[in-house]
């Protein structure tokens, strides 16, 4: 059983530019979440899929977009960057929703500088 | 608008200590109480989870106490050790939608050897 995996590990980008993270769920899962977390925070949730549709939207503006595949796996972009979007980006698979979907697996995340 | 307070910020505890993090929750619809684990360079790990129909839970060394009418949660770690120092994260979550937690802004753990 693998686990969840995301990449690039790390990634530095210009103000302006756009950035795609990757992330692959845990095998049997078909649910992924993306979070922001910012240095000295807790993680903030920006959305989720649920077999490959978006099943719910946090706070983030409509340049916070995302994509699930049919194997599950997902693409976070962000468009047009700002310095603020400097964070570490996880990426969380779960089995479905409900009870089922309540233990969250996260990757490592992607730490994202923006200069 | 923070739905979930946690405290202390950081934390500081002698190897064998009992170090104590509290969350407290103000949307009374939350249904799952977790706490992660997140050491340096990592994602957040599931540590023990509680539901707001029994007041305790033991898994090993931790232990989640439940105050339903106080609206408060906290995380004890028994005989704490070194290997134990890393960030702790509270989360509430409430039923319906996408299931999501929120979670608080974490705790900073330093067991001392």
């Amino acid at each position: 059983e693998t686990g969840v995996t995301q990449s690039p590990t790390h990634l530095i980008k210009t103000r302006g530019q756009q950035v795609t993270l990757r992330c692959s769920s845990q095998s049997g899962h078909n649910t992924v979440s993306w979070y922001q977390q910012a240095l000295g925070q807790g993680p903030q949730f920006i959305f989720q899929y649920y077999r490959e549709e978006e099943n719910g939207r946090g706070n983030f503006p409509p340049r916070f977009s995302g994509l699930q595949f049919p194997n599950y796996s997902s693409e976070l972009n962000v468009n047009a960057l700002e310095l603020d979007d400097s964070a570490l980006y996880l990426c969380a698979s779960s089995e479905g929703l409900g009870l089922s979907g309540e233990k969250l697996f996260f990757g490592s995340g992607t730490q994202l500088s923006v200069l | 608008q923070q739905q979930v307070k946690q405290s202390p910020q950081s934390l500081i505890v002698q190897k064998g200590g009992i170090p104590i993090i509290n969350c407290a929750y103000e949307n009374t619809a939350f249904d799952y109480f977790p706490w992660y684990q997140q050491f340096p360079g990592k994602g957040p790990a599931l540590l023990i989870a509680i539901r707001p129909d029994v007041s305790e839970k033991k898994e090993g060394r931790f232990t989640i106490s439940f105050n339903k009418s106080a609206k408060q949660f906290s995380l004890h770690i028994m005989d704490s050790q070194p290997g134990d120092s890393a960030t702790y994260f509270c989360a509430a979550r409430r039923p319906g939608g996408s299931y999501i937690p929120t979670f608080g802004r974490g705790t900073s753990l330093i067991v001392h050897p």
